[in-house]
């Protein structure tokens, strides 16, 4: 059965140090999003591709944040200079109409 | 924006039945997802609702009314291993006209014998 993979699975990292977060969507579909999930909060939308392009960023998403999809199939999510406060689980997400499936998850710690 | 509200806590006993309702308030509604999440894992997809009415799958049912802002999760023949946190998602179309799935705070269901 096709899956989104992502790396790392675990990350630990110094504050102010740059992240790359790495997904292999599934491959016949079209949106992909990255979530981020603070430990025992809610999954929270993060910023959404389409075409090549982001389609919709919430408010978490700000100029440290940035998503890539340099090869066509890798789709990225780069944070410049990391916060505590962004240690979270950070998931990867592919979607055609009617399913939304996730990949299991990167979580970043920052010390 | 969205306002997607379910209980944060349920309890049941291994074999029953339990419901774990959802209630969202939405300008663009385009569908309703159910996950289940253990501890420490990622979302895992139950189920998708766009038309009002019941999906049956296997032990697992989900119920939408639109009309309403309304949708349920049944689990029948409850397990242990469905000792989990139970998320509500719904897709709506944003202003920029993209489908973002946004999560309720999930209901943590506690299974006990």
């Amino acid at each position: 059965e096709p899956e989104v993979t992502q790396t790392p699975s675990h990350q630990v990292t110094q504050m102010g140090q740059e992240v790359i977060l790495r997904c292999v969507p599934i491959s016949n579909h079209l949106y992909f999003y990255w979530y981020r999930q603070i430990l025992g909060q809610k999954v929270e939308f993060l910023v959404s591709f389409y075409n090549n392009e982001i389609s919709e960023k919430s408010e978490i998403f700000d100029d440290q944040f940035s998503v890539e999809r340099p090869d066509g199939s890798n789709f990225t999510l780069k944070i410049r200079s990391t916060k505590l406060e962004d240690s979270a689980m950070y998931f990867c997400a592919s979607s055609v109409p009617g399913e939304l499936f996730f990949g299991e998850g990167s979580r970043l710690t920052v010390l | 924006g969205q306002n997607i509200d379910q209980p944060t806590e349920m309890t049941a006993t291994e074999g029953a039945i339990v419901q774990i309702n959802c209630t969202y308030q939405t300008s663009g509604f385009n569908g309703l997802f159910w996950y289940q999440q253990h501890a420490g894992e990622a979302p895992t997809f139950l189920s998708y609702n766009v038309l009002d009415g019941l999906e049956e799958k296997g032990r697992f049912s989900s119920f939408l009314s639109r009309s309403k802002g309304y949708s349920y999760l049944l689990l029948k023949e409850l397990q242990m291993k469905d000792s989990a946190s139970y998320l509500c998602a719904v897709r709506d179309i944003s202003t920029g006209g993209s489908y973002i799935p946004t999560f309720g705070r999930g209901t943590s269901l506690i299974v006990h014998p």
